[in-house]
């Protein structure tokens, strides 16, 4: 079956510019996370969605980052006025969370944003 | 705050031999524990996870030791290949808490043929 979906998988911008990112979950997971993976570093928690529910925008590291998702399905990651720090590879993750023990979460090949 | 600490940030080993891949974390809330294994290009892809009512879990050649007094937990990779060459993260998470993944720095793995 199709695992997760990223796109673009490189963006090349300029400081300023904003970029969208996008992520198409494994279908039928509920859960959806945003992750930040500079070079070199693990990766870093940005945001989680679960289901209707409000999501968790605990990791997101300035008001110039936003992330949507409608129901269980496409989000896009948002990033206004990019700065040179942006840049590094941004992954989303899915899982189902419909049964207890489903904590799994499969990672997709990330976008590359470099920032200029 | 780091809430998890990984350790060493290399290894290198030779075909055949045991791979070892420490982690130690702070918050005591934790309790579910995944290793993940990075290609190059690549997502991390889920290789063993432990819960900590349990203090060792074996999948094939990857066994995962965990240490709730201590709080760490290591892997082991047995009879080391050359296509185990990777990059590994171990992480941390509270299910009640959406499961949001903290994750160590990674250790790059060479395993010479």
């Amino acid at each position: 079956g199709a695992g997760v979906s990223q796109s673009p998988s490189n963006k090349v911008t300029e400081k300023g510019k904003d970029v969208e990112l996008r992520c198409d979950p494994i279908s039928g997971h509920t859960a959806l996370y945003w992750y930040r993976q500079r070079l070199g570093q693990g990766l870093e928690f940005l945001i989680y969605f679960q289901g209707n529910s409000a999501p968790d925008k605990s990791g997101l590291p300035s008001d110039r980052f936003s992330a949507e998702r409608t129901g269980e399905s496409v989000s896009t990651l948002t990033i206004q006025r990019t700065q040179q720090e942006d840049s590094a590879v941004y992954l989303c993750a899915s899982s189902s969370r419909r049964l207890a023990g489903q904590e799994t979460q499969y990672f997709g090949p990330g976008t590359r944003l470099l920032v200029l | 705050q780091q809430q998890v600490k990984q350790s060493p940030q290399s290894l290198i080993v030779q075909k055949g031999g045991i791979s070892i891949i420490n982690c130690a974390y702070e918050n005591t809330a934790f309790d579910y524990f995944p290793w993940y294994q990075q290609f190059p290009g690549k997502g991390p892809a889920l290789l063993i996870a432990i819960r900590p009512d349990v203090s060792e879990k074996k999948e094939g050649r990857f066994t995962i030791s965990f240490n709730k007094s201590a709080k760490q937990f290591s892997l082991h990779i047995m009879d080391s290949q050359p296509g185990d060459s990777a990059t590994y993260f171990c992480a941390a998470s509270i299910r009640t808490s959406g499961s949001r993944l903290t994750f160590g720095e990674g250790t790059q793995l060479t395993v010479n043929p």
